[in-house]
C-alpha cells in the first residue's frame, strides 16, 4: 500500500534562514513524488516533482527537494525563507505503478517569522 | 492557459439537498481528476476521467456521488441527499500527462448545515 508521512504539522523558521519540510513515503515500484503548496482558500499549486533522474529536483519559487531512496524521503528545502512562503505544504506520491491518482500527506504548515 | 476553473467557489446547503459542482479544465487536457479535502487533511482522490470516460472511482465515492464529463470537456460532480460529513473542499485537477500531477483548480467549498 502507498502512503505519505509528513511528520511535522507545523514548521516555524525565521525569514532569511533555510527551511526544510519533511516527507517520507511508502510505495511499491518506482516512486513518483510531488510537492504542492496551498494558500488560504485556494487550490493546490504545483511546486516540483521527482519522476526519475537527478536526486535533487528544482522547482518553483526557489524551492528544491532531495529524493533519497534509501531513506524513502523527499524533503522540501529552500535556502532562504520569505514571509510569503508561509502556507500549507503537501507532499504526494503516485499510487501504485500505473495508477491515476495521488496520495497526499496531511500537510505541514510553514510559518516564516519576519 | 487560463487555468482550471471551478464553480461555485462556495456552496451552503441544507442536509438532504442535492448539489452540483462544475469544473472546467485547461483546454486540451484530456485527463480530469476530482479530489476531496476535509479540514486538516490532505486531498483524497475521488475519481478520474480520460476524455469522457470515467476510468477510476475511489471507494470514497458513495452511491450518492456521481460525476460526469460529457464530450470530454467540463465535468460535473453531483452529491445527492447531502450529509454533514460531505462538508469539504472539492478540488478538480486536469492534466495532459499520463503522470497524474495535474493543475488544480481553486476548489468548491461545500458546507452542509
Amino acid at each position: 500500500a502507498q502512503s505519505v508521512a509528513q511528520p511535522e504539522d507545523q514548521v516555524n523558521v525565521a525569514e532569511g534562514n533555510p527551511l526544510t519540510v519533511k516527507c517520507t513515503y511508502s510505495v511499491s515500484g518506482n516512486p513518483y513524488l510531488f510537492w504542492y503548496v496551498q494558500y488560504p482558500n485556494r487550490g493546490l499549486q504545483f511546486l516540483l516533482k521527482y519522476i526519475t533522474g537527478d536526486n535533487l529536483v528544482k522547482g518553483s519559487y526557489g524551492f528544491e527537494a532531495e529524493f533519497n531512496k534509501s531513506q524513502t524521503s523527499f524533503h522540501l528545502k529552500k535556502p532562504s525563507a520569505l514571509v510569503s512562503d508561509s502556507a500549507l505544504y503537501f507532499c504526494a506520491v503516485r499510487g501504485q505503478t500505473g495508477a491515476n491518482n495521488l496520495f497526499f500527506g496531511t500537510g505541514t504548515r510553514l510559518t516564516v517569522i519576519p | 492557459d487560463t487555468g482550471v476553473s471551478q464553480n461555485p467557489r462556495h456552496k451552503i446547503t441544507k442536509r438532504g439537498q442535492n448539489v452540483t459542482f462544475r469544473c472546467d479544465p485547461i483546454s486540451e487536457h484530456n485527463r480530469l481528476y476530482w479530489y476531496r479535502q476535509t479540514l486538516g487533511q490532505g486531498p483524497e482522490f475521488l475519481t478520474y476521467f480520460q476524455n469522457e470516460a470515467q476510468l477510476e472511482k475511489s471507494r470514497l465515492l458513495s452511491d450518492r456521488f456521481s460525476a460526469e464529463r460529457p464530450k470530454g470537456s467540463f465535468s460535473t460532480l453531483e452529491i445527492q441527499r447531502t450529509e454533514q460529513g460531505d462538508s469539504a473542499m472539492y478540488l478538480c485537477a486536469s492534466s495532459q500527462s499520463i503522470i497524474p500531477w495535474g493543475h488544480f483548480g481553486p476548489g468548491t467549498r461545500l458546507t452542509v448545515t
